[in-house]
């Protein structure tokens, strides 16, 4: 029922930079903004990334988001062990009138 | 600081209905500032937003439950509650609630999340 489209998997080498893409339409991310969440293993989601590319206080500038057209993507540089993690981006859906979610990535760190 | 706290029975038989509760602290379920929220994850799966409840009653529902569920809120006990009629296995998930900042529509906080499986 994912909305957003994103890879299913990505890693990288300690140090490396990681890329992370969602694609959505112009009802969801043409039209609103995006938001990223960091799930770590057994844990719930966190907030990462707010506003397409606003970090909330305490989230490592290694986390950058930017946006383009109906696309956005997340970007991890000097990655790290603890950013192991499974990723989500969301927005409002103005055809569906309701929050949608992306199909997640699972960051490995190698 | 939102906290948030998800309770409910963990087992529920198919053909019943599922009913969570989510206490928060730290806030006000009338606050004009967050819209309370459900939101589920089966097992090895994506987020799926369920609902949520903002100004004490006005309500927006996910088109794919909207014809089995029911947001409320109770403000004398600062909890908000789910409930999912006519459960099936593919019900089973972990349950979270959330709270969405309202101007820039992000889940800002998130309770633990409870586990619900649905089975006989």
């Amino acid at each position: 029922q994912s909305v957003l489209t994103q890879p299913p998997s990505a890693s990288g080498t300690p140090g490396q930079r990681v890329t992370i893409s969602c694609s959505g339409s112009s009802s969801n991310i043409g039209r609103n903004t995006v938001n990223w969440y960091q799930q770590l293993p057994g844990t719930a989601p966190k907030l990462l990334m707010y506003s397409n590319n606003q970090r909330p206080s305490g989230v490592p500038d290694r986390f950058s988001g930017s946006t383009s057209g109906t696309s956005a993507s997340l970007a991890i540089s000097g990655l790290q062990s603890e950013d192991e993690a499974d990723y989500y981006c969301a927005a409002w859906d103005d055809s569906l009138n309701g929050h949608v979610f992306g199909t997640g990535t699972k960051v490995t760190v190698l | 600081q939102v906290q948030l706290q998800e309770s409910g029975p963990g087992l529920v038989k198919p053909s019943e209905t599922l009913s969570l509760t989510c206490t928060v602290s730290g806030d006000f379920v009338n606050s004009p500032t967050y819209y309370w929220s459900w939101i589920r994850q089966p097992p090895g799966r994506a987020l799926e937003w369920i609902a949520y409840i903002y100004d004490s009653g006005s309500i927006n529902y996910s088109s794919s439950l909207k014809s089995r569920v029911t947001i409320s809120v109770d403000t004398s006990k600062n909890h908000f509650s789910l409930k999912l009629n006519s459960v099936t296995a593919a019900d089973t998930a972990l349950y979270y609630c959330a709270a969405l900042y309202k101007w820039r529509r992000e889940f800002e906080f998130w309770g633990q999340g409870t586990l619900v499986t649905v089975s006989s």
